[in-house]
This record gives C-alpha cells, sequence and structure tokens, in this order.
C-alpha cells in the first residue's frame, strides 16, 4: 500500500517529557513536512525537508526537532512537552516539483 | 502576509443544491491553489487543485476558480449530497523560500437531507 504513515496514533504524556513521533511515507516522494493542528483545527505548517535537507523551519519552540534519516522518513521529536503542545501532528508529502501534498492519519498529542 | 482566509466557518445546504466555499489571499507570492476535505478524526484529503496559470478546473461536481487579481478563489459543488458534508479547508502554496501550503481555517459544510 502506498501512502503516509504515522505512528502512533495517541499518545498522553505528563509536562516536562519528551516524546517522539514517526512518519514514513511510501509514496516515491521526496519531501515531507510536519503540520500542527490546534484546538481550534487550525493546520500550520512547522517544518519540511527535501531529501533530508531542512527547507522550512517555521517559528516553533527549539523544544522541537525533526530528523530525518532518509527521504521516506521525518521525525519529530518534543522534548520537555508543555500543555499548550497538545494537538495533532500531520506528516505531509510530496514530490518535489510537483505541489499535491498528501497527508498521514495524524498522530494526537495529549499532554496532562 | 502569508495569510490565507476562509470567510464563512459554516454553510448549510440542501441536498441537489449548489454551493460555494470562498477563500483570500494576501499577495502575490501564492503560486497554487487547493481545496481540501476533511472528516472529523480524519486527516486532510486532496479534493481539487489548480496551478496560478489557470483560472478553472473542473472535476465531476466540483470546480474550482482563481481569481488572481481579486487574490480569491473559489470552490463550486453542484448537486450538493449528504456525503459531502464535511471540513473543507482551503489552501494556498507560498512559493517563496521553501514552498509552503498555507491553510485556511476551514468551513464545515452540512449537506442535509
Amino acid at each position: 500500500e502506498t501512502a503516509v504513515f504515522q505512528t502512533p496514533n495517541y499518545h498522553v504524556t505528563q509536562v516536562g517529557n519528551e516524546v517522539s513521533f514517526n512518519c514514513k511515507q511510501t509514496l516515491g516522494h521526496d519531501t515531507m513536512y510536519w503540520y500542527k493542528q490546534d484546538s481550534k483545527k487550525l493546520l500550520k505548517i512547522m517544518f519540511s525537508y527535501n531529501n533530508k535537507q531542512l527547507i522550512v523551519n517555521e517559528t516553533v519552540p527549539r523544544r522541537f526537532s525533526p530528523q530525518s534519516s532518509d527521504k521516506a522518513h521525518l521525525n519529530l521529536r518534543i522534548k520537555s512537552v508543555e500543555p499548550e503542545d497538545s494537538a495533532v501532528y500531520l506528516c505531509a508529502s510530496r514530490l518535489w516539483g510537483a505541489y499535491e501534498q498528501y497527508f498521514g492519519p495524524g498522530t494526537r498529542l495529549t499532554v496532562l | 502576509g502569508q495569510q490565507v482566509k476562509q470567510s464563512s466557518p459554516s454553510l448549510t445546504v440542501q441536498e441537489g443544491g449548489i454551493l460555494i466555499l470562498n477563500c483570500d489571499y494576501e499577495n502575490d507570492m501564492f503560486d497554487y491553489f487547493a481545496w481540501y476535505k476533511k472528516y472529523p478524526d480524519n486527516s486532510p484529503t486532496l479534493l481539487i487543485s489548480v496551478r496560478s496559470n489557470v483560472d478553472k478546473r473542473e472535476d465531476g461536481r466540483f470546480t474550482v476558480f482563481l481569481n488572481k487579481s481579486g487574490k480569491h478563489f473559489s470552490l463550486h459543488i453542484t448537486a450538493s449530497q449528504p456525503e459531502d458534508t464535511a471540513v473543507y479547508l482551503c489552501a494556498a502554496n507560498y512559493g517563496g523560500s521553501g514552498n509552503k501550503l498555507i491553510f485556511g481555517t476551514g468551513t464545515l459544510l452540512s449537506v442535509k437531507p
């Protein structure tokens, strides 16, 4: 199956803990994204990688760090989570030179 | 600015009706315009899109219109069906550094049988 896959689906943790989310795409794309969907359902870009190179880095707190091992994988680590980090984190991918982006199912993070 | 604005947070239409969803953007750096459909607790899926060198694209019951001079694009849905009930997100690609999609806040569409 060709798609964008994310793990875990849900994660509940406490303030100050570290979390990691994984994203893998089997669409043959070379550009991947992390978006955050907040409580108001607004979808905002956080990071973008093209072939393991960071190309978009929006203004996000330094506790967020993306990690890319190859063009098919883009993970997101959050050191010392805060309550405002509670959101759905969506991974997406596209082919460089094309505009269409395809989204994964999301990871819902709840910080207690 | 890099904002994309959807003016209607919600819309209700009777089954079979025609509806129009609207979106405005702020500057000429946007070069691709898309509409995504999102069911609750699901991820957005691409519905229809158009590049900035085209002012209209039709796909079945769905048509996207682009008005570049007005910095406005819209989604027209004809013969609406209950399964069209969802959140519709407009998005535009900001063609500056990095090429990033900027999303609107969404319009919740309800199609009543």
